[in-house]
């Protein structure tokens, strides 16, 4: 079946960068995007930003442009994000999921989620 | 990008119906039939119930339906049970490959 499993939880330092993995089975790699997604405690879900596993284009939401990085590696069907100069309010569940599996703009499953955490 | 509104939390007894709303612009849901609800339990993956507005996963109970009217998605939730009782989220394409989710819902069963 289609799955998802990300990397386990990480601890941080303000100003320190975090890479989170997201390694994917079950489905043709390169016809899916993987979106990412985050939830701070006691906030919402956010949406982060996508890339396309076929040919490596991403966009992002405004506010994460300049510190995120997403990739995958096609070889082994991971694909990976990367958040640069963490701050406290970085502190949030981070999860990746598959675009349009099930329909058009659905995400569709979800990585198990990663906390990461970020303190002096 | 703006949040997409939803309520803080709605509630209802075990049988009845509830629905959930999900405030937009004319660029995001006025826009695009491409809103999708998602539920999450505390700790777990969120689960997609709805996609493109209205239809229904395989696996998804038809006691959950989707709709819009202008500028507002909505989710109802018919003949509520206990395991309905989590957090719920709308999600919306914006244009440019761009996606919004809502401010999310608490879904509380009496």
């Amino acid at each position: 079946q289609v799955q998802l499993v990300q990397s386990g939880a990480e601890v941080k330092k303000p100003g320190a960068s975090v890479k989170v993995s997201c390694k994917a089975s079950g489905y043709t790699f390169s016809r899916h995007g993987i979106s990412w997604v985050r939830q701070a405690p006691g906030q919402g879900l956010e949406w982060m930003g996508w890339i396309s596993a076929y040919n490596g284009d991403t966009k992002s939401a405004q506010k994460f442009q300049g510190r995120l990085t997403m990739t995958t590696d096609t070889s082994t069907t991971t694909a990976y994000m990367e958040l640069r100069s963490l701050r406290s309010d970085d502190t949030a569940v981070y999860y990746c999921t598959i675009m349009a599996v099930t329909g058009v703009g659905s995400f569709d499953p979800w990585g198990q989620g990663t906390l990461v955490s970020v303190s002096s | 990008q703006s949040a997409l509104t939803q309520p803080a939390s709605v509630s209802g007894s075990p049988g009845q119906s509830i629905t959930i709303s999900c405030t937009g612009t004319r660029s995001d849901v006025g826009r695009y039939n491409l809103v999708s609800w998602y539920q999450h339990h505390p700790g777990k993956a969120p689960k997609l119930m709805i996609y493109e507005g209205i239809k229904r996963p395989s696996g998804v109970s038809n006691r959950f339906s989707g709709s819009k009217s202008g500028n507002t998605a909505s989710l109802t939730i018919s003949g509520l049970q206990a395991e309905d009782e989590a957090d719920y989220y709308c999600c919306s394409f914006a244009g440019n490959m761009l996606y919004v989710f809502g401010t999310g819902t608490k879904v509380t069963v009496l």
